[in-house]
């Protein structure tokens, strides 16, 4: 059974840091793009990042460039997301999604959230 | 950027009834699209992908339709458990993936 747990999120001040962690289980991580996707309370879905299979390749939203950094431990079956410089429009539920290029984000974690507020 | 627009914003149906939702995309996205259903406190669960293929588990009255710019999700007889929000995404060109902002299918 594919599993994606996201943990790391909590309450941070603007211009603060955060690492969110996402631990994958059930299928072969190595094999996978991987992305995150974002919901501001109350909003829709944003995709925020992803990352190629062997972490050679990583793409992101315009919103989030420069401050963000996705990576991946394929030994650990880990993908991480790296937020800097937060800003209260970050204020989301990030989710860890598994991205196949025929199904898309087939498999997504519960999420995790962000609050970034003074 | 492709934009992804979906109507209605709320959709409010009958137990039994049929629902059709819409989606547009601001370019042709060929029919590189998929749907996603969200309850809520929960992930989104994907439904279809390649614009009309099920995925994994989906009952078949839910059904897709469409190419280049628009699309329709349907779904045949709704289910209690089938009111929630409902968004489109493309993954013709990107990045970005870019998604519909959802449609809230509600009971009438």
């Amino acid at each position: 059974e594919v599993q994606l747990v996201e943990s790391g999120g909590g309450l941070v001040q603007p211009g603060g840091s955060l690492r969110l962690s996402c631990a994958a289980s059930g299928f072969t991580f190595s094999n996978y793009w991987m992305s995150w996707v974002r919901q501001a309370p109350g909003k829709g879905l944003e995709w925020v990042a992803n990352i190629k299979q062997d972490g050679s390749e990583g793409y992101y939203v315009d919103s989030v460039k420069g401050r963000f950094t996705i990576s991946r431990d394929n030994a650990k079956n880990s993908l991480h997301l790296q937020m800097n410089s937060l800003r209260a429009e970050d204020t989301a539920v990030y989710y860890c999604a598994r991205w196949d290029w025929l199904l898309n984000f087939d498999y997504w974690g519960q999420g995790t959230l962000v609050t970034v507020s003074s | 950027e492709i934009v992804m627009t979906q109507s209605p914003a709320t959709l409010s149906v009958s137990p039994g009834e049929r629902a059709t939702l819409s989606c547009r995309a601001s370019q042709s996205v060929s029919t590189n699209l998929a749907w996603y259903q969200q309850k809520p406190g929960q992930a989104p669960r994907l439904l279809i992908y390649g614009a009309s293929t099920w995925a994994n588990g989906v009952p078949p009255r839910f059904s897709g339709s469409g190419s280049g710019t628009e699309f329709t999700l349907t779904i045949s007889s709704l289910q209690s458990e089938d009111f929630a929000v409902y968004y489109c995404q493309q993954y013709d060109n990107w990045p970005p993936y870019t998604f519909g902002q959802g449609t809230k299918l509600e009971i009438k």
